[in-house]
């Protein structure tokens, strides 16, 4: 079974662009999550999508960061503008159904840098 | 209180040492609990559910309290391999939706020759 897959894996860009991420979860996954991981910090939930619907985004910070599911399956991250503070590793992950009753599955993540 | 609260570590042990690290969290309506293991520049994995009675699965063992909103993970005889960072992650949390997972930030683990 393939795993989640997400691209690209690595983005620099300067302060004020935008960047965009992309995630394929596994098939068959119905839930799925955007985390920002900041160096030597834990997973932060940014948004969990249940199909092509927001279950929570409680944690985005919605002036600047979007993000969507439209068919249910693939999901696309996007910054706009980008700060410096941005700069850490973005996972995408999935699961059967709402991860407090299912494992979750993380891809390899997004490395990036704002300079 | 955090959220979700971690030993700081790092923990630096011999091979065949038992280790233990610890965790707190602040919501009590928490309802599942997960040790996670992330390895240098990797993405989390799930170690081990924690259920309320404790769990074992080979060298690792879970425990819960949740009168003291607390967990714990026990490593006995210690591998090179089990070098890690391990994530206590709790559903629930500060505004948002009980379905949503709170990771603590983790605690170092280096197990040496």
């Amino acid at each position: 079974e393939a795993g989640v897959a997400q691209s690209p894996r690595y983005k620099i860009i300067e302060k004020r662009q935008s960047v965009a991420f992309w995630c394929n979860p596994i098939s068959g996954h119905a839930t799925l999550y955007w985390y920002q991981q900041i160096l030597g910090q834990g997973p932060k939930l940014l948004i969990q999508f249940q199909n092509n619907g927001v279950v929570d985004d409680s944690q985005l910070p919605k002036d600047r960061f979007s993000a969507e599911r439209l068919k249910g399956v693939d999901s696309t991250l996007k910054i706009q503008p980008a700060k410096l503070e941005d700069s850490a590793v973005y996972l995408c992950a999935s699961s059967r159904g709402l991860a407090v009753y299912n494992e979750q599955f993380f891809g390899p993540g997004t490395r990036l840098t704002v300079l | 209180r955090k959220e979700v609260e971690q030993d700081p570590g790092p923990f630096n042990v011999p091979e065949g040492a038992t280790v233990a690290f610890n965790c707190t969290y602040s919501n009590s309506a928490s309802q599942s609990f997960f040790w996670y293991r992330q390895d240098c520049r990797k993405e989390p994995k799930l170690l081990m559910s924690v259920y309320s009675s404790g769990n074992e699965d080979g060298r690792f063992t879970a425990q819960l309290n949740r009168a003291s909103q607390y967990i714990s993970l026990l490593i006995r005889d210690s591998k090179l391999s089990d070098s890690a960072t391990y994530l206590c992650v709790v559903n629930g949390g500060s505004g948002g939706s009980n379905y949503k997972l709170t990771f603590g930030k983790g605690t170092l683990l280096t197990v040496n020759p």
